[in-house]
């Protein structure tokens, strides 16, 4: 049973387009992680969401946490294929402590 | 500097066989962690070294896996005889204290 639910699990789409994928949970967290991976690698850390209703902005990736820090959004404008990748949301109980990782959202960007 | 290295970068093995696999950490990062992740169940903990307190075993899924890390630096995830179940990628991180993981390119292993 995933303590995080990913949507949608596969997104295809053109280059400059935008998408949003999104991280969802029954449970509230104290803080959310969002991650990128490509083949071959591991995950590398986006950004870190820890008050509820906040928004972040890394470039065109936009990052919010709902206002009961129970879910989260990643949105990407102009999207590019330098963005294709496996995108992950992650909890952790405590920074420092083991992450539980939500099933991811893959994302592929057509030139 | 360097980042978390992982070795190998490809195993496969016979099922039935033991596997080593290892990771040297960031220098100075005192947190130790061990994934892995497979098509069916994504990304999941296993085992987590925090300096010398004893480690967080938690996540592992049977007893023929175990991990050890030596001098508070590099660590060797092991399986004994292993099954076609255990194929997947592992994933090591290594993070300060307290901050962000930082996580090597893993092992894919699979057991034929």
């Amino acid at each position: 049973t995933q303590l995080l639910e990913q949507s949608p699990q596969f997104l295809s789409i053109q280059e400059g387009e935008n998408l949003t994928v999104y991280c969802n949970s029954s449970s509230v967290f104290s803080s959310l992680q969002w991650y990128r991976q490509e083949p071959g690698e591991g995950p590398v850390l986006l950004v870190t969401v820890v008050t509820g209703g906040e928004v972040k902005k890394l470039k065109r990736l936009t990052f919010q946490f709902g206002d009961a820090r129970k879910d989260s959004s990643l949105h990407i404008t102009a999207a590019q294929p330098g963005d294709t990748g496996l995108y992950l949301c992650a909890r952790s109980k405590a920074a420092g402590n083991k992450l539980t990782f939500g099933g991811g959202t893959r994302v592929l960007v057509k030139p | 500097g360097a980042g978390v290295s992982q070795s190998p970068s490809n195993k496969v093995t016979e099922k039935g066989k033991d596997v080593e696999l290892r990771c040297d950490p960031i220098s100075g990062h005192t947190a130790l962690y061990w994934y892995r992740q497979s098509l069916g169940q994504g990304l999941e903990f296993l085992i987590y070294f925090q300096g010398n307190s004893a480690p967080d075993k938690s996540g592992l899924p049977s007893d023929r896996f175990s991990a050890e890390r030596t001098g508070g630096s590099v660590s060797t995830l092991t399986i004994q005889r292993t099954q076609q179940e255990d194929s997947a990628v592992y994933l090591c991180a290594s993070s300060p204290a307290v901050g962000e993981q930082y996580f090597g390119p893993g092992t894919r292993l699979t057991v034929t």
